[in-house]
């Protein structure tokens, strides 16, 4: 079955520090990528996906994240965080295989940025 | 625009009661998702409707969960009887149509706690 780790449960930056969370998800063939945002009392909302083309993707807010095909990979990356970056970040996948939309997520990681 | 409703927002049973879910999705979005989201984890997906139909119902435990869209808009999650392990949060989500192209948007989610 499809799965996606993140192995980051809890991270806690100083402001300006540099960001990565790691995401890596077992399947084959085609996917199609996600990292979500969930800020503190707010909806879980998109903050930038991968279909195909440039491995590099862009986001919202400063965010970028890295597909590498061989390593199963979509790390999320922010050179500088802000206070405000301060939320649950989820990875997810989804199969390339189907027409539907069923989306397989991570269990998260919390970030939190020190003043 | 109005975003994804929800309601209630808390709800707290005890084991082998009865609950019920609402959701409505943002005017014109064909396609409704309910997810189950437990502590630590990230959100799964329970049943998917595109309209009035069920696309995808495979991860919904059909023998104490149900789900309906009647009227292909909004739409009711019930458990009957409640068990101590759906304690979750459950997310409604909608999108314009199925697939990757079309984002979902989430409500902000229903706690419930089965004691």
């Amino acid at each position: 079955a499809q799965s996606v780790s993140q192995h980051n449960h809890h991270v806690i930056l100083s402001e300006a520090a540099s960001l990565e969370l790691g995401c890596n998800y077992s399947y084959g063939g085609t996917v199609n990528l996600f990292w979500y945002v969930q800020y503190p009392g707010q909806h879980l909302q998109l903050l930038l996906k991968y279909f195909s083309g440039d491995p590099l993707v862009k986001g919202i807010k400063g965010f970028e994240a890295e597909f590498i095909k061989s390593k199963f990979s979509f790390n999320l990356r922010k050179p500088s965080v802000q206070w405000s970056d301060t939320a649950e970040y989820f990875c997810a996948v989804m199969p390339g295989y189907s027409s539907a939309s069923k989306i397989i997520f991570g269990s998260g990681t919390r970030l939190s940025i020190r003043p | 625009e109005a975003g994804v409703a929800q309601s209630p927002r808390y709800k707290i049973i005890e084991k082998r009661q009865s609950v019920a879910f609402w959701c409505n999705p943002i005017s014109g979005h064909a396609t409704l998702y309910w997810y189950q989201q437990i502590l630590g984890q990230g959100p799964k997906l329970l049943i998917q409707f595109q309209n009035n139909g069920v696309v995808d119902d495979s991860q919904l435990p059909k023998d104490r969960f149900s789900a309906e869209r009647l009227k292909g808009v909004d739409s009711t999650l019930k458990i009957q009887p409640a068990k101590l392990e759906d304690s979750a949060v459950y997310l409604c989500a909608s999108s314009l149509g199925t697939g990757k192209n079309y984002e979902q948007y989430f409500g902000p989610g229903t706690r419930l706690t089965v004691t």
